[in-house]
């Protein structure tokens, strides 16, 4: 299992406020990175997915990047809305034994104030 | 639009009992995965399956299997359900072949074992 670690766990930013967290992941092995959007009540669903050292991709306002040689990605959302408020989920690919699997974070819970 | 549903958005059962629950996807996709969601520990796989009546254990398999009679349908069984599988449970499926792939998920049930 891979170990990956997202912080911070929870926070809470005002209206237009921008605001980024970080998924910490072992850089061995590694083969794509994910992230997904965790509204309540709501399906998990898939932000961006990034495979290269240095990808950065970009959402509207939410925008990401990639390290895979030290085993971190930011996840960066300009202007907050109260529509961003949601868990967002890193699920870092690695290479364990052929198993074409993910594992997902623990997630960040980012609450938007109006 | 993509799809992917679950038979039940909350289920109560009792202890010994045994449990279905079945997820279906219209996307014709090769791989199939069940979650669980506890506080704290983020998304946990259950099962995958890579294919009709292939399935592969993840994380978590103890005291669950699955079934994978045709390519739409993944069902996950709690032999005799306990306390301790109170849990949300989420399905999922992707498109085969490539861990880069993004998953789709469905809305997930809740389960209460008392």
């Amino acid at each position: 299992i891979l170990n990956v670690e997202q912080s911070p766990q929870s926070l809470h930013v005002q209206e237009g406020d921008s605001t980024n967290f970080t998924c910490s992941f072992p850089s061995s092995n590694f083969y794509a990175l994910h992230w997904y959007r965790w509204e309540t009540a709501k399906s998990p669903e898939a932000l961006f997915v990034m495979t290269l050292n240095g990808d950065e991709k970009k959402k509207g306002r939410i925008s990401a990047t990639l390290n895979t040689k030290e085993g971190y990605s930011y996840l960066y959302i300009k202007g907050s809305q109260p529509e961003d408020s949601a868990t967002y989920l890193c699920a870092p690919g690695g290479d364990s034994g052929g198993y074409q699997k993910v594992t997902f974070g623990i997630g960040t819970k980012l609450q938007v104030i109006p | 639009d993509v799809k992917v549903t679950q038979s039940s958005r909350y289920l109560v059962k009792r202890t010994g009992e045994k449990v279905f629950l079945e997820c279906v996807q219209d996307m014709d996709h090769e791989n199939m995965f069940w979650y669980r969601q506890d506080p704290g520990l983020g998304l946990r796989l259950i099962y995958f399956s890579y294919d009709v009546k292939m399935k592969e254990k993840g994380d978590i398999p103890e005291g669950y299997s699955v079934s994978r009679e045709k390519k739409e349908r993944f069902s996950l069984i709690l032999e005799s359900a306990s306390t301790n599988q109170t849990s949300m449970y989420l399905c999922a499926s992707r498109v085969g072949g490539a861990r880069s792939y993004e998953q789709y998920f469905g809305p997930g049930t809740r389960l209460t074992v008392t």
